[in-house]
C-alpha cells in the first residue's frame, strides 16, 4: 500500500518568515494531493490540495508543490501568522475508484513564535 | 447543516467492555471513513464505506467492526476494548468532486480511554 514520510516533525519559525513542510510518497499511482491543518483540540481541516496534472498551486500566502518524478511534495506557507500555529498533514490518494482513501503523514507541528 | 457529528464526545471503559460510536453526515456523501489518531503517528484508516449497506477493511481494522444500514451514519463498534484502542477517533465523509478533488469532512473526535 502507499506510504507518505512527512518532515519534519516539529518547526519553529518566526512572525513574518516562510515555512516549509516536505513529504515524499510511494506509489506512483498516487494522484491526488491534499493538506490538512490541525488546530489545539479540533478536527483536520482542509487547507490546499493539488492534483498530479498540476506542478504547483497557491492560496494566498500558502501553496503547495509536486514534483512526480521524484515523488515528494511540499506545503509553502509565507509571511507566517501567530494563527498558522497547528499540526499539519500531508496525504496521498488514488482517487477515483479505491473510494478516496487517503494515507496521511505523521504530521508537522508548526509554531509560530512573536 | 450539522456537517459531521460524532457521539459521544468523551468515554472511559474498562478492559473488555464494548461501545459504539456514531458517526451523522447531513451532506449526503457517499463515502465515509473511520480514522484513528495517536500522537506521532498521524491518522490512520479504520474502516470505510462507499455506499449504504457496503463497508470494508483500512489500515489498522484489527479489533474493530462497522455498520452502515444508514447513508447518512457509519457505526464503529469495540466489542472487546483494549488499552491499545485508547485514542481519539475522527469520522469523515466525502462526495468526490467533478476535477479531481476529494475533500474529506471530518467530525470533531471522540476521546476514547481505556483503563
Amino acid at each position: 500500500g502507499e506510504n507518505v514520510e512527512q518532515h519534519p516533525s516539529t518547526l519553529s519559525v518566526q512572525e513574518g518568515d516562510s515555512a516549509v513542510i516536505k513529504c515524499t510518497y510511494s506509489d506512483s499511482a498516487s494522484n491526488y494531493f491534499p493538506w490538512y491543518k490541525q488546530e489545539l483540540g479540533k478536527r483536520p481541516q482542509l487547507i490546499i490540495d493539488i492534483r498530479s496534472n498540476v506542478g504547483e498551486k497557491k492560496d494566498q500566502r500558502i501553496a503547495v508543490t509536486l514534483n512526480k518524478t521524484a515523488k515528494h511534495f511540499s506545503l509553502h506557507i509565507t509571511e507566517t501568522q501567530p494563527e498558522d500555529s497547528a499540526v499539519y498533514f500531508c496525504a496521498a490518494s488514488i482517487g477515483a475508484g479505491t473510494a478516496s482513501k487517503l494515507t496521511f503523514g505523521t504530521g508537522t507541528r508548526l509554531q509560530v513564535t512573536l | 447543516n450539522a456537517g459531521v457529528t460524532q457521539t459521544p464526545k468523551f468515554r472511559v471503559l474498562k478492559t473488555g467492555q464494548s461501545m459504539t460510536l456514531l458517526c451523522a453526515q447531513d451532506m449526503n456523501h457517499e463515502y465515509m471513513y473511520w480514522y484513528r489518531q495517536d500522537p506521532g503517528m498521524g491518522l490512520r484508516l479504520i474502516h470505510y464505506s462507499v455506499g449504504e449497506g457496503t463497508t470494508a477493511k483500512g489500515e489498522v481494522p484489527d479489533g474493530y467492526n462497522v455498520s452502515r444500514l444508514k447513508k447518512q451514519n457509519f457505526l464503529l463498534g469495540l466489542e472487546s476494548a483494549a488499552p491499545s484502542q485508547t485514542s481519539v477517533y475522527f469520522c469523515a465523509s466525502c462526495r468526490p468532486l467533478a476535477g479531481g478533488s476529494y475533500e474529506q469532512y471530518f467530525g470533531p473526535g471522540t476521546r476514547l480511554t481505556v483503563t
